[in-house]
């Protein structure tokens, strides 16, 4: 089996600063994931990648940037953090053969 | 446009109670439906999917879900539930059938199974 890594698993920031999230897979995926989730407001897709480089945007991407230089990798920046922010940010991958995303425990975001 | 909504935010039974939750979508065509469950500080999993066939599908830990294409509806029910089973569910619908990298999500119904 596989597992999805992703660090920190806590972070804490300071209002305006710049902060990066990791994720790492060996399920050797297609596509990853980074979502938001917020209490009572669910997953919300931030960005996704089909394969290494590319970058689609989600319906929560404005305010974060993503990388995928590589298969395994997919970092998520948030570009100004905001004050008071609390969310925590779920990476996955999906089997394209079994039509299953596979999650990581999150990152969980502070600003203070 | 589409939407997946779970009615209920918090559900609370006791130890050995049935178990139903609810999830309805609004999607166009044929969808493809999906169940998640979120355990505390974990990420998500799989519990069940459906295509198409038999509406009634199984998923793992005993639970089963009914595609009731008339309602637009894909509950998921289960015969008598754990304290373990305590978690947050989530529905999604995939809304391009073909290709399914995105996901729809419900905002999920938080389980308490009180023992």
């Amino acid at each position: 089996g596989g597992i999805i890594t992703q660090t920190p698993k806590f972070l804490i920031g300071q209002e305006g600063q710049k902060l990066t999230l990791k994720c790492q897979q060996n399920f050797n995926h297609d596509t990853m994931y980074w979502y938001r989730q917020d209490s009572g407001k669910g997953l919300r897709l931030i960005y996704y990648s089909i394969t290494e480089n590319d970058l689609q945007k989600g319906d929560l991407s404005e305010g974060y940037d993503a990388s995928r230089e590589k298969k395994s990798s997919f970092s998520l920046t948030v570009t100004s953090a905001q004050k008071n922010e609390m969310a925590v940010f779920l990476c996955a991958s999906r089997d394209r053969d079994q039509d299953t995303q596979y999650f990581g425990p999150g990152t969980r975001l502070l600003v203070l | 446009a589409q939407s997946v909504t779970q009615p209920d935010a918090r559900v609370t039974v006791s130890e050995g109670a049935s178990l139903q939750l609810r999830c309805k979508y609004s999607y166009s065509g044929t969808p493809y439906l999906f169940w998640y469950v979120q355990y505390p500080r974990q990420g998500l999993q799989l519990l069940l999917k459906y295509y198409s066939g038999d509406p009634v599908v199984q998923g793992v830990n005993g639970f089963e879900a009914e595609f009731i294409k008339s309602n637009s509806s894909f509950h998921l029910r289960k015969a008598s539930v754990h304290w373990s089973d305590s978690a947050v569910y989530f529905c999604a619908v995939a809304p391009n059938v073909g290709d399914n990298s995105k996901l729809i999500w419900g905002l999920g119904t938080s389980l308490v199974v009180n023992p």
